[in-house]
């Protein structure tokens, strides 16, 4: 079974601040481990996602996320948030591909100037 | 790029009455997922299509039943609907790696249901 985590339901960084969205895992089998981003009534977008090989996942709008095994983490960061950064966004986890993605429960990111 | 396309957009039934949300996969897409997201939470899976069987299966209620059809789009057919069903409906799409795919899931759009 696949479960995840994170950590803070709302996030509010000032704009260019380093952004740090968290997020812990749980999985029975190597999991792949994805981001989504969802802007308000839209549908989901991936951001980044890791399956195999290196460990640093570079994704779309500067973000990118490292997976550690040892800690269960797959934390999202970006080094200068900008306004139109603000959404929710969901990590999810799968067993591996075409398999269903468990999401967590979100993080409202806000951006203030 | 195409994406997955899904209709209709917006719906509002009464308690009791039946729905139909289609969805149309990406081009080359072989499988299809269905998830649900209630107000204010996270998506939750429903059921999910590979080449036209049923994949797997979630926390879909006995009221709903899905297929997908030998063009690939699949449908979400709801019945005796409840003010509970009220979410919005996201179909997703991907293709596997063994047919030269990546296995990643693209969303659709949603369907907001309304249940008045």
């Amino acid at each position: 079974a696949q479960s995840v985590t994170q950590l803070g339901s709302h996030v509010s960084v000032s704009e260019g601040a380093l952004v740090l969205l968290r997020c812990n895992y749980s999985s029975s089998v190597p999991p792949y481990l994805f981001w989504y981003v969802q802007y308000p009534n839209q549908g989901l977008q991936l951001l980044l996602k890791y399956t195999t090989g290196a460990t640093l996942v570079k994704g779309i709008n500067g973000f990118e996320a490292e997976f550690k095994k040892s800690e269960t983490s797959f934390h999202l960061t970006k080094p200068s948030a900008h306004m139109s950064d603000a959404a929710e966004y969901f990590c999810a986890v799968s067993p591996g591909g075409g398999n269903k993605l468990t999401f967590g429960t979100g993080t409202q990111l806000k951006v203030e100037l | 790029a195409a994406g997955v396309i899904q209709s209709p957009r917006h719906l509002i039934k009464e308690k009791r009455e039946t729905a139909t949300l289609k969805c149309y996969p990406i081009p080359r897409h072989d499988t299809v997922y269905w998830y649900q997201q209630g107000p204010g939470q996270d998506p939750q899976f429903l059921i999910s299509f590979y080449e036209k069987m049923q994949s797997d299966k979630g926390s879909i209620p006995d009221r709903f039943s899905a297929q997908q059809f030998s063009d690939y789009h699949s449908e979400l057919n709801m019945s005796s609907l409840e003010l509970g069903d009220s979410a919005l409906y996201f179909c997703a799409s991907s293709r596997g790696v063994l047919e030269g795919g990546t296995d990643t899931q693209y969303f659709g759009p949603g369907t907001r249901l309304t249940v008045l």
